[in-house]
Formats: C-alpha cells, sequence, structure tokens
C-alpha cells in the first residue's frame, strides 16, 4: 500500500472550518482515499472515501489534488467532539481490506 | 442494530499465557479483520477472515492465529504472550471482503505482565 504524511498535531477554534491535509504522492491509480478517525479510547470510525472526485456526506468532505497525490478533509464547522486522531489510508479495492494506518494527525478542538 | 461488540473489555495476563479474544460482527456483515495498537501508534493488521477462510495476514509470528465461525464470529489467540503484546486488539466487520467501510468495535485492552 502507498504511504501517506500527515501532520502530527493541529489545532482548530470551535465552530471554524478545520482543514486537514495528508500527501500520498506514491499512489496509484486504481487506489482510494480513505479517512478513519479515532476518538480517545474507541475504535477507528469511517469518516470518507474518495478515488479522483471531491466527495462530501453528512461528516465531512473530501477534497483530492488533480494529480491525486494529495488531499485534504474538511470538517466544516468543528465541534468539541470532533477532537480525535485522524487518519487518511490509501487502499486497492481488489477484495483485501487491510487498512495501513500511520499514526495520523491528532486535531484539538479549542473552545 | 448493534455495533461490533468485543470481549473481554480489559484483560490482564502474565507472560507465556495464552490468550482468546472474541469479536462479534454486525449481523449481516461476513467479513471480519482485526488489528493490533500499541499505545501511541495506529492500529496494525494482523488477520482478515471472510466466509470463515483468511483472506489475509499481517507481519505478525505464528503465536497469533484466529478463525471465524459459521455465524460469522471470530476470535483471536495470542500464545505465549511477551510483554510486547501488551496492546488495544480491534475487530472490524464489513458486509464482504470489498466493502469500502469497515466498522470498528471498542476493543479488548490486554495487558501482559
Amino acid at each position: 500500500d502507498a504511504k501517506t504524511t500527515q501532520p502530527p498535531s493541529m489545532d482548530c477554534a470551535e465552530g471554524r472550518a478545520a482543514n486537514l491535509p495528508c500527501n500520498h504522492s506514491t499512489i496509484s491509480g486504481n487506489e482510494y482515499v480513505y479517512w478513519y478517525r479515532q476518538i480517545h479510547s474507541q475504535g477507528p470510525q469511517y469518516i470518507i472515501h474518495g478515488l479522483k472526485n471531491n466527495e462530501t456526506n453528512e461528516m465531512a468532505s473530501l477534497i483530492i489534488t488533480e494529480d491525486r497525490k494529495s488531499s485534504t478533509l474538511i470538517l466544516p464547522h468543528a465541534t468539541l467532539r470532533d477532537t480525535a486522531v485522524y487518519y487518511c489510508i490509501v487502499r486497492g479495492n481488489f477484495g483485501n481490506e487491510k487498512l495501513t494506518f500511520g499514526t495520523g494527525t491528532r486535531l484539538t478542538i479549542i473552545p | 442494530d448493534a455495533g461490533v461488540t468485543q470481549s473481554p473489555t480489559h484483560l490482564i495476563k502474565t507472560r507465556g499465557q495464552q490468550v482468546t479474544l472474541r469479536c462479534s460482527p454486525i449481523s449481516g456483515h461476513k467479513s471480519v479483520s482485526w488489528y493490533q495498537q500499541v499505545l501511541g501508534q495506529g492500529p496494525q493488521f494482523i488477520f482478515q477472515y471472510y466466509e470463515k477462510e483468511e483472506r489475509g495476514r499481517g507481519n505478525f509470528p505464528d503465536r497469533f492465529s484466529a478463525r471465524q465461525f459459521p455465524n460469522y464470529s471470530s476470535e483471536l489467540n495470542v500464545n505465549a504472550l511477551l510483554l510486547g503484546d501488551s496492546a488495544l486488539y480491534l475487530c472490524a466487520s464489513s458486509f464482504d471482503s470489498g466493502s469500502y467501510e469497515q466498522y470498528f468495535g471498542p476493543g479488548t485492552r490486554l495487558t501482559v505482565t
């Protein structure tokens, strides 16, 4: 699986948009970008995934650059409950479900 | 609907002992994966099972084994425990082996003394 690079930590003010970057310069054409988050003492939670186009769901938006070498997860109106470690993961979809987690970005929402 | 459940929640074992961890997937899900998360690191893939067959194995020693039952629940076994096996063990389920989303349980916290 391709590797990803994320900043180790970020802060964001409550109510503002949180923008979490991820670099995945070695991603191959058939690999997806996934985002999961892990709130303290819980299992990881799926947020969103995408291949080429930007994606949006009830939790977040995913912006993927045209060359697919980087992406940004956007939480539009961050709340204190969004404080968590956010993982950017690149994975193919060939029936092998392995997720390769890095160390992620620890996002802290400031009141 | 109930999410992924794991038992026990916490466990303390001594070096050299054996441990069995259990996972029940979301109803209707046929695929189960196991991950180990050491403090301060992201989860590391151990096994994936689909329809009772092993579909993937991570870089873990043979002391780690798993199986999936006809009802799609799963067990992870670790023999000859080492201090380094202390970790949070996570189970994730999905509908099938090609599903985009994996749903994680709360994990079992294993402490080896």
